[in-house]
């Protein structure tokens, strides 16, 4: 079975500084690999996606994600964090159509 | 605003009685997905449909839980006899048609139920 995991509960950053949210894949096949952000009280908001190509793929308000198939990971990235990014990340991979999920990392920036 | 859209946004049932929600979803997307997301977890696949058709269901969906998508548009998940374990939010998306590879899937603000 796929599955998709997140090892950090949480990361702190402080404002400006470079942030990376990790995220690991099992699959089986060629791997589908989304990064959503929620913020409190609000639905999932896609902010990139990696199907087939370059390895880092760019997304909104400029996240970026570094796939790596060697190590089977797929992080999120920002080179200067923003104390409006605090919001809980959820890297999943697509399985057939639906989406399978990590369990999400709450990102804490500080200024 | 053309996203997808939920109804209610907040529902609180007592345990036994029955509940169900909307999703309204993109006007241009055939797919419409359901899922659940408790505190601390992320989404949970319930099922999916393409136009009106219920293409998956996921062995989380107990027979207490049904879903439909009448004319390819709108879908509704009912449940009924809630108990308090159903307490959950409840999210929709949508997304063009699938195939390889897939599109993104955009999401809803929810449903938050509680069950007392």
């Amino acid at each position: 079975a796929q599955s998709v995991a997140q090892p950090e509960d949480q990361v702190n950053v402080a404002e400006g500084n470079p942030l990376t949210v990790k995220c690991t894949y099992s699959v089986s096949g060629n791997p589908y690999l989304f990064w959503y952000v929620q913020y409190p009280n609000r639905g999932l908001q896609f902010l990139l996606k990696y199907i087939t190509g370059d390895n880092l793929v760019k997304g909104s308000y400029g996240f970026e994600a570094e796939f790596n198939k060697s190590q089977t990971s797929f992080h999120l990235k920002k080179p200067s964090a923003l104390v409006s990014d605090s919001a809980l990340y959820f890297c999943a991979s697509n399985q057939g159509g639906k989406l399978i999920f990590g369990q999400g990392t709450e990102l804490s920036v500080k200024p | 605003d053309t996203g997808v859209s939920q109804d209610p946004r907040h529902k609180i049932t007592k345990r036994g009685q029955n509940v169900t929600f909307r999703c309204d979803p993109i006007s241009e997307h055939n797919r419409l997905y359901w899922y659940r997301q408790t505190l601390g977890q992320g989404p949970e696949f319930l099922t999916y449909f393409q136009n009106e058709a219920q293409l998956e269901k996921s062995r989380l969906l107990s027979d207490r839980f049904s879903a439909e998508r009448p004319k390819g548009s709108f879908s509704t998940l009912e449940i009924q006899r809630t108990e308090q374990g159903d307490s959950a939010m409840y999210l929709c998306a949508s997304s063009l048609l699938g195939g390889t590879p897939p599109h993104e899937q955009y999401f809803g603000p929810g449903t938050r139920l509680t069950v007392t």
